[in-house]
């Protein structure tokens, strides 16, 4: 069983729409990353949360930190196709215990 | 100023024999991580190493083994290669990373094919 889940698995949308992604665990967190990682590269971290209720903001993504920090979500809006690829969740339970990441949601979003 | 970088890019080897994969942290970093990421997962922790030790390990059998070497520079070794291992290996690295607040950064990997 994976200690993060992640959904939707694969998500495909036009170029405009707005979309949520979430993940989810039983475990609590001490913080949490969201990573996006393109074709024949490695993942490229794009926040970092670490206070339950948590939002941060980045341009069109709006991520969420659980009160609990048991869960988390991507929130992005007017999706264009750049923003294109597999979005990983990646959760840390203790402070300094390496990070563990979910299976990732596949986004495509459309021209 | 150049990233992670990580060598060769793609390797294919037989089933039975032995693979070394080298990373090159970022400039300033001191801390290398190695993750194995199958078809269609997430990536999965290997191990740390810090100071030319390893600091935490996954869940990892004792085939798969590593270095730290003092300019920083890491290597992966894989021995008894099984059809399993086929992966794309990524090495993140990052400074002291003992903090979960710390940025990693992610070289473009190496993609191992087990035949």
């Amino acid at each position: 069983t994976q200690l993060l889940e992640q959904s939707p698995q694969f998500l495909s949308i036009q170029e405009g729409e707005n979309l949520t992604v979430y993940c989810n665990s039983s475990s609590v967190f001490s913080s949490l990353q969201w990573y996006r990682q393109e074709p024949g590269e490695g993942p490229v971290l794009l926040v970092t949360v670490v206070t339950g209720g948590e939002v941060k903001k980045l341009k069109r993504l709006t991520f969420q930190f659980g009160d609990a920090r048991k869960d988390s979500s991507l929130h992005i809006t007017a999706a264009q196709p750049g923003d294109t690829g597999l979005y990983l969740c990646a959760g840390a339970r203790n402070y300094g215990q390496n990070f563990v990441f979910g299976p990732g949601t596949r986004l495509s979003v459309l021209p | 100023d150049a990233g992670v970088t990580q060598s060769p890019t793609h390797l294919i080897k037989t089933r039975g024999q032995q693979v070394t994969l080298r990373c090159s942290p970022k400039s300033g970093h001191d801390t290398v991580s190695w993750y194995q990421q199958a078809l269609g997962q997430g990536p999965q922790f290997i191990f740390q190493y810090y100071e030319e030790e390893e600091r935490q390990r996954g869940n990892f059998p004792d085939r798969f083994s590593g270095h730290q070497f003092p300019n920083y520079s890491s290597e992966l070794n894989v021995n008894a290669l099984l059809l399993g291992d086929s992966a794309l290996y990524l090495c993140a690295s990052s400074f002291q990373s003992a903090a979960n607040t710390d940025t990693q950064y992610f070289g473009p990997g190496t993609r191992l094919t087990v035949l």
